[in-house]
């Protein structure tokens, strides 16, 4: 399974944008690149999730880099409530479609 | 709509004794999937179940078995526990192959 790094966390000020890295550099042609966040006494929550295109929706963006080997999950306004682990996660599209969690990014929002 | 639902919340129970948890898919999911996640840690993926099938096994002990019924509802048996299986169970429900949809999680205590 391929594998991802992510930074253990990162702060940031309410109502500014914030840009999570995850570097996934042994990444096969077939694996999707999906972000889950865990926000504290909850499971986790999907965010977004791409291919080889930058991606956009209501929560965040996702941009991918052109190589693959490295993408960055945005919030473009910080609220408290997206304090929360994230988690950078390659899919495959085996079978299962398990996903592998690394240990992912706490990200602390100051008010 | 009813999201995720697991049962029982919070478990207690002794070295060596079995225990069995419960999931509820989103209605129309037919893909269950169990995580094992320890306080400090992202999940680890246990099974994924689709169409009552069995299409993936994380790498734990024959201890750990599941099973899906013709409601797609799904159960998780843990026996002979260990005081190491102390953790936070999740189940997660999809349409395949998309994004996963996370209940609250049952936590297990084992003394």
């Amino acid at each position: 399974d391929a594998k991802t790094t992510q930074p253990n966390s990162m702060e940031s000020n309410e109502e500014e944008p914030v840009h999570l890295p995850c570097n996934h550099s042994t990444i096969s042609g077939t694996d999707y690149i999906h972000w889950y966040r865990q926000l504290p006494s909850q499971g986790p929550e999907y965010v977004i999730h791409g291919l080889t295109s930058n991606v956009n929706n209501r929560m965040a963006s996702l941009a991918i880099a052109e190589d693959r080997k490295s993408s960055t999950l945005i919030l473009h306004r910080a609220t408290l409530r997206d304090a929360a682990v994230y988690y950078c996660i390659l899919r495959g599209m085996d079978s299962s479609y398990k996903l592998i969690f690394g240990s992912g990014t706490r990200l602390l929002v100051r008010p | 709509d009813a999201g995720v639902t697991q049962s029982p919340t919070h478990l207690i129970k002794t070295r060596g004794q079995q225990v069995t948890l419960r999931c509820s898919p989103i209605s129309g999911h037919k893909s269950v999937s169990w995580y094992q996640q320890v306080l400090g840690q992202g999940p680890q993926f246990i099974f994924q179940y689709y169409e009552k099938e069995e299409r993936g096994r994380g790498n734990f002990p024959d201890r750990f078995s599941a099973r899906q019924f013709p409601n797609y509802s799904s159960e998780l048996n843990v026996n002979a526990l260990l005081l190491g299986d102390s953790a936070l169970y999740l189940c997660a429900s999809s349409l395949e192959p998309y994004e996963q949809y996370f209940g609250p999680g049952t936590r297990l205590t084992v003394t």
